[in-house]
């Protein structure tokens, strides 16, 4: 268990109405990432942060942004959330060996 | 760009019938190679991580191989409690830190 914790854990939104999901860490993990994973597509990396205030993007960022004001917490936004967005998110974390990484439970959004 | 391809899509077995799952990956320089198993509803959870040709890891039933083009994960006489989605990944030296690229997965069930 890596510590990590994601909220909520199932959301149902509308079309055009911003949506912020949680990632939040116990263990003062550096690197923090966000995924989507989607039938027919592996897990695809979204955003990710290599500290407090310091994110780039992945290979989806497009209607994505993220925050970290600290280093348990890692937000994913999206501003005006479309359908193409439905997706399963999950949060990851780098492990001590700096290498592996290691997944939360994962937040299921649907966009209606 | 970094490819990963996993076969076949799905794999069903009869309880103690032995098998393996493919890997074939494409990188500029590999850091290290990953494999997960993943639960319907649940996050990915970390099985290894393979860095060179030739390295091979076990866990339980699982023994992970590597050569300079492919993994494969083998099953020994795998039982119901196997079945999952396992996901290969890859991350390429010499890039961004520890951003992995993902394979769709291969969904194995085991039949008592």
């Amino acid at each position: 268990d890596a510590g990590i914790t994601q909220s909520p854990r199932h959301k149902v939104t509308e079309t055009g109405t911003p949506v912020t999901l949680r990632c939040h860490q116990t263990e003062n993990h550096r690197y923090m990432y966000w995924y989507r994973q989607d039938p027919g597509h592996g897990l695809r990396l979204i955003h990710y942060s290599y500290g407090v205030k310091d994110t780039d993007k992945g290979e989806v960022s497009d209607g994505y942004s993220v925050s970290r004001s600290k280093t348990e917490d890692f937000l994913l936004t999206l501003e005006s959330a479309t359908s193409s967005q439905t997706s399963v998110y999950f949060c990851a974390i780098t492990g001590l060996a700096d290498n592996e990484q290691f997944f939360g439970p994962g937040t299921r959004l649907t966009v209606l | 760009e970094d490819q990963v391809t996993q076969s076949p899509e799905a794999l069903r077995l009869q309880e103690g019938e032995s098998s393996s799952l493919n890997c074939s990956y494409t990188v500029s320089g590999l850091r290290g190679l990953f494999w997960y198993r993943q639960d319907p509803g649940k996050g990915p959870e970390f099985l290894f991580t393979l860095y060179s040709a030739g390295e091979e890891k076990e866990k339980e039933r699982l023994k992970a191989t590597l050569t300079k083009k492919e993994s494969f994960l083998h099953i020994t006489a795998p039982k119901p409690e196997d079945s999952a989605t396992y996901l290969c990944a890859v991350q390429a030296s010499g890039g961004a830190n520890s951003k992995l690229t993902f394979g769709k997965g291969i969904t194995l069930s085991v039949r008592p």
